[in-house]
């Protein structure tokens, strides 16, 4: 059974560009929820995607925005980025329905 | 939204020492997850306990929904026990709620 992977790894941008984040989920897992880390703090959810539908948000502005694929795989984008978005993006999926949620490492963007 | 609560915040111990974690939560959960993040930023599960007991290993959690409040002991703590520890709640099939976690330091 393969577990949740994210991709990149690290990423450094500077501010007004965009970025892409992918995530593949577990396999037999339908949904993929994102959220972002900021040092010290725990985790914020920002969207979730069930069968390719936005799920749910969370307080984030619509910059960030998502998507999810046929095979359940997904990913986070977000645009015009700002040195606030600096942080440690993780990804979780699950089998949807209320269950139990996977993590992957993460992506962590360093934003100049 | 809903308010988690996790205390100590910061919780130092020698090796071989007893803790207990402790989850507060401000409303009725159907799903509540103990997580351990690992220093590359990894989040482990560690246990699936919206109410109940569960024991794996050195680690044991109980949740008492009616009251709100989730406790994760561990027991003969060991250096690879270092870490935050993360409570997370959830109250439909969307979101968690994340704690502000706990930092436990083991010293050898």
């Amino acid at each position: 059974e393969t577990g949740v992977t994210q991709s990149p790894t690290h990423l450094i941008k500077t501010r007004g560009q965009q970025v892409t984040l992918r995530c593949s989920s577990q396999s037999g897992h339908n949904t993929v929820s994102w959220y972002q880390q900021a040092l010290g703090q725990g985790p914020q959810f920002i969207f979730q995607y069930y069968r390719e539908e936005e799920n749910g948000r969370g307080n984030f502005p619509p910059r960030f925005s998502g998507l999810q694929f046929p095979n359940y795989s997904s990913e986070l984008n977000v645009n015009a980025l700002e040195l606030d978005d600096s942080a440690l993006y993780l990804c979780a999926s699950s089998s949807g329905g209320v269950s139990e949620q996977f993590f992957g490492p993460g992506t962590r963007l360093t934003v100049l | 939204g809903i308010q988690v609560e996790q205390s100590p915040p910061d919780l130092i111990l020698q090796e071989g020492a007893n803790s207990t974690l402790r989850c507060n939560f401000s409303d009725s959960v159907n799903n509540l997850q103990w997580f351990h993040q690992n220093p590359w930023g990894q989040l482990i599960n560690l246990f699936y306990i919206p109410s109940g007991t569960k024991q794996n290993g050195r680690l044991s959690a109980t949740t008492v929904a009616t009251e709100r409040y989730s406790l994760l002991y561990i027991s003969s703590s060991q250096t690879t026990d270092s870490g935050v520890y993360f409570c997370a709640v959830g109250r439909g099939n969307e979101k968690l709620t994340f704690g502000t976690g706990t930092r436990l330091t083991i010293i050898p």
